[in-house]
């Protein structure tokens, strides 16, 4: 079955210390997305690819970083630059513009700095 | 600047009767707009869509409602169950983008 795969479900981070989330899609969809959920915040942008080595910046980009060298992977990096980054980070994937499909997300990751 | 609003942060019906959710936006450019159903610790799954050229589109118990000259969309949930308890986040698209914008999000608890 197709689908996006979030891992790992749960991770602890100390403070100082950068994490990587891993998100791998076998949808064959082009573009990806990083967001984030906080409660009462609604769903928000970090980051977004429409193609492989290309990235764009969204709405709350600060203290994270990504990378889209394989079209089914896109790894968002927490940094120790992220002053708040205890959330449920949820990544999603589309095909491409042309057609008005929304998108399909994985389970997401919880991330707790301790 | 939100531009998709979900008023009402939490909502409770009883089982059996209509929920209606709310989503309000300010871009008159957008085409597409999308709902999405959410429970804990788990990623949201599509639920129902409607484009702008629509003002209905209606599948099975759900049935979301679209007024452009108020800038406002609404799902239907009848009947409610149980089961409809979750987290409901409308979206909306620019035209010719493939980008959504999501709301805050309306917390539906349905009482049995």
């Amino acid at each position: 079955d197709g689908g996006i795969t979030q891992s790992p479900k749960y991770l602890f981070r100390k403070e100082g210390q950068n994490v990587t989330l891993s998100c791998e899609q076998n949808l064959n969809h082009d573009a990806m997305y990083w967001y984030r959920q906080d409660p009462g915040q609604g769903l928000r942008l970090i980051y977004y690819s429409q193609i492989v080595n290309d990235f764009q910046k969204g709405d709350i980009a600060e203290g994270y970083s990504v990378s889209r060298e394989k079209k089914e992977s896109f790894p968002l990096t927490v940094t120790s630059a992220q002053k708040n980054p205890t959330a449920f980070y949820l990544c999603a994937s589309s095909v491409d513009r042309g057609r008005p499909y929304g998108y399909t997300f994985g389970s997401g990751t919880r991330l707790t700095v301790v | 600047d939100q531009q998709v609003k979900q008023n009402s942060p939490s909502l409770s019906v009883q089982e059996g009767r209509i929920s209606i959710l709310n989503c309000d936006y300010t871009n008159s450019m957008f085409d597409y707009f999308l709902w999405y159903k959410k429970y804990p610790a788990e990623g949201p799954t599509f639920l129902i869509s409607i484009s702008s050229i629509k003002d209905k589109n209606e599948d099975g118990r759900f049935t979301v409602f679209l007024n452009k000259s108020a800038k406002h969309l609404s799902l239907h949930i009848v009947p409610s169950q149980p089961g409809d308890s979750a987290v409901y986040f409308c979206a909306a698209r620019n035209a010719g983008t493939y980008k959504y914008i999501f709301g805050t999000g309306t917390r539906l608890k349905v009482l049995a």
